[in-house]
């Protein structure tokens, strides 16, 4: 089972500010990593897609970059909506595995 | 527009069964790769089951021979049907598009919580 690891676990930032999000495999993915956002209480959203593909409708302040084991989702200016928790995932192989999630909080 | 919604989840003793349902709407699920996926109280995603365009089912390890994914394609309904249910099941169970090696979880529906409590 490939174990992906996430840092920080939380980042305390405030809206403008750059986040820099980290997502480290346990083995390589090549670029099959994806980034996802969930809110409280809302439906977990695809940000990112095969490391640096942006979803449909998604903002350009969200970036992906990396490949292999070491991946970074960027979000250029924080949002207020932007406050919630980011999950990494790959899709390399069996069992499918997220992060243990980044926690991103206002300062 | 493309959405799943999910129902069905709700308080349940410890060795109950309990079947969750997910409604699609905008897509096929009989024409898509179909998941579960779980969020246990305080702790992250978990992949728990998929049922493949063609039938074929998985299962994560800690559901195997206790949980059965399931679809009805005249109701465009995907199905978890859950037996022997532990209180370490507990947890926002999530409907998702996709998820298997090929493709991505997108969309995911806002959840149904199951309790396994006595």
């Amino acid at each position: 089972e490939i174990v992906l690891t996430q840092s920080p676990a939380t980042l305390s930032l405030s809206p403008g500010e750059r986040a820099t999000l980290s997502c480290r495999a346990s083995q390589s993915v090549s670029i099959y990593l994806a980034w996802y956002q969930h809110r409280p209480g809302q439906a977990p959203r695809l940000l990112i897609h095969d490391a640096s593909n942006r979803a449909t409708g998604i903002p350009a302040r969200f970036s992906g970059s990396g490949s292999g084991t070491d991946f970074t989702l960027t979000i250029s200016s924080l949002e207020p909506e932007d406050f919630a928790v980011y999950y990494c995932q790959h899709r390399g192989n069996w069992p499918l595995t997220f992060g243990g999630g980044t926690k991103v909080e206002i300062k | 527009e493309v959405q799943v919604v999910e129902s069905g989840g709700g308080l349940i003793q410890p060795g109950g069964s309990l079947r969750l349902s997910c409604a699609a709407s905008g897509f096929s699920v009989s024409s898509n790769y179909m998941s579960w996926v779980r969020q246990a109280p305080g702790k992250g995603l978990e992949w728990v089951s998929l049922i493949y365009s063609g039938g074929s089912t998985y299962y994560a390890d800690s559901v195997k021979g206790r949980f059965t994914i399931s679809r009805d394609n005249s109701k465009n309904t995907l199905y978890l049907h859950m037996n022997s249910l532990r209180a370490d099941d507990t947890a926002v169970y999530y409907c998702a598009r996709g998820g298997s090696p090929y493709n991505w979880f997108d969309p995911w529906g806002q959840g149904t919580q199951v309790t396994v409590s006595s």
